[in-house]
C-alpha cells in the first residue's frame, strides 16, 4: 500500500540551527516526492519536488530508495519558516497529479 | 481573479439538508481535485477530475457527489451528511505534473 509518513507533528528549533523534517514512504514503484508547504493564514502550496533536484528558500531534500525517505534539509533556520510542511507521495496515475500525503509536521523555529 | 478560488469558505448544516461548494480555477489546468482534511488525519484524496471526466473516486461514501461542468468549475454536491463528515475540503488543480494549486478551503460542520 502507497502511504507517506511523518513520525514527527512538532519540531520546534531556534533561529540559525539546522533543521530536518523526516518524511518516510511506502511505495513499489519509481516514487515521485514532493514537499509542499503551509504558512499561516496561507494556502498549501509547493515547496520542492525531487526530481527537480532545487533548492527552495534553502530547503533541500534528498531521495534515498535504500531507506525509503525524503527528508526536508535546511542548514541555518529562519523565523519566516515556520509553517505546516507535508511530505506527498504521486500514485502509479503520477501524470495526473494524483497526491498522497503524509499528516504533517508543524515547523515553529523560535528567536 | 486568479488562483483556485472555493466558496462558501464557511458552512453548517443539519444531517438532512442538500448544499454544494464550489471550486473555480482562473489557472487554465486541466485537472481538478477535491481533496478533504480532518484533524489529526492526512489530506485524504476524494475525487479526481482529468478532462472533465472522473479519474479517481477513493471510495468516497455516494452522500458526495461530485460535478465537474467544464475544465474551470467543479462542484461538490452534499447530501444527508454526518456529523463525521464535519471537516476541511479542499480544492485544487493541476496540469497533471504533481504541482497542486490549492484553494483556502470550505470548512464545513455537520450538525
Amino acid at each position: 500500500a502507497q502511504r507517506v509518513t511523518q513520525p514527527e507533528k512538532l519540531l520546534s528549533v531556534f533561529k540559525g540551527a539546522p533543521v530536518e523534517l523526516k518524511c518516510n514512504y511506502s511505495y513499489s514503484g519509481s516514487p515521485e516526492l514532493f514537499w509542499y508547504v503551509q504558512y499561516s493564514r496561507q494556502r498549501l502550496q509547493l515547496l520542492l519536488r525531487h526530481i527537480s533536484r532545487e533548492s527552495i528558500k534553502g530547503f533541500t531534500a534528498d531521495l534515498n530508495k535504500g531507506e525509503t525517505s525524503f527528508h526536508l534539509k535546511k542548514p541555518f533556520a529562519q523565523e519566516e519558516d515556520s509553517a505546516m510542511y507535508y511530505c506527498a507521495l504521486s500514485g502509479f496515475r503520477g501524470s495526473q497529479g494524483n497526491l498522497i500525503f503524509g499528516k504533517g509536521t508543524k515547523l515553529s523555529v523560535k528567536p | 481573479e486568479t488562483g483556485v478560488t472555493q466558496t462558501p469558505r464557511h458552512l453548517v448544516m443539519g444531517m438532512t439538508n442538500k448544499k454544494s461548494l464550489k471550486c473555480e480555477q482562473h489557472l487554465g489546468h486541466n485537472a481538478m481535485y477535491w481533496y478533504k482534511q480532518s484533524a489529526k488525519k492526512p489530506l485524504e484524496l476524494m475525487f479526481v477530475y482529468s478532462l472533465e471526466e472522473r479519474v479517481e473516486n477513493n471510495s468516497v461514501p455516494s452522500r458526495f457527489s461530485p460535478e465537474c461542468p467544464n475544465s474551470s468549475h467543479l462542484f461538490l454536491h452534499l447530501h444527508t451528511l454526518q456529523p463525521e463528515d464535519s471537516a476541511l475540503y479542499l480544492c485544487a488543480s493541476s496540469q497533471g505534473d504533481g504541482e497542486l494549486f490549492f484553494g483556502e478551503g470550505s470548512r464545513l460542520t455537520v450538525l
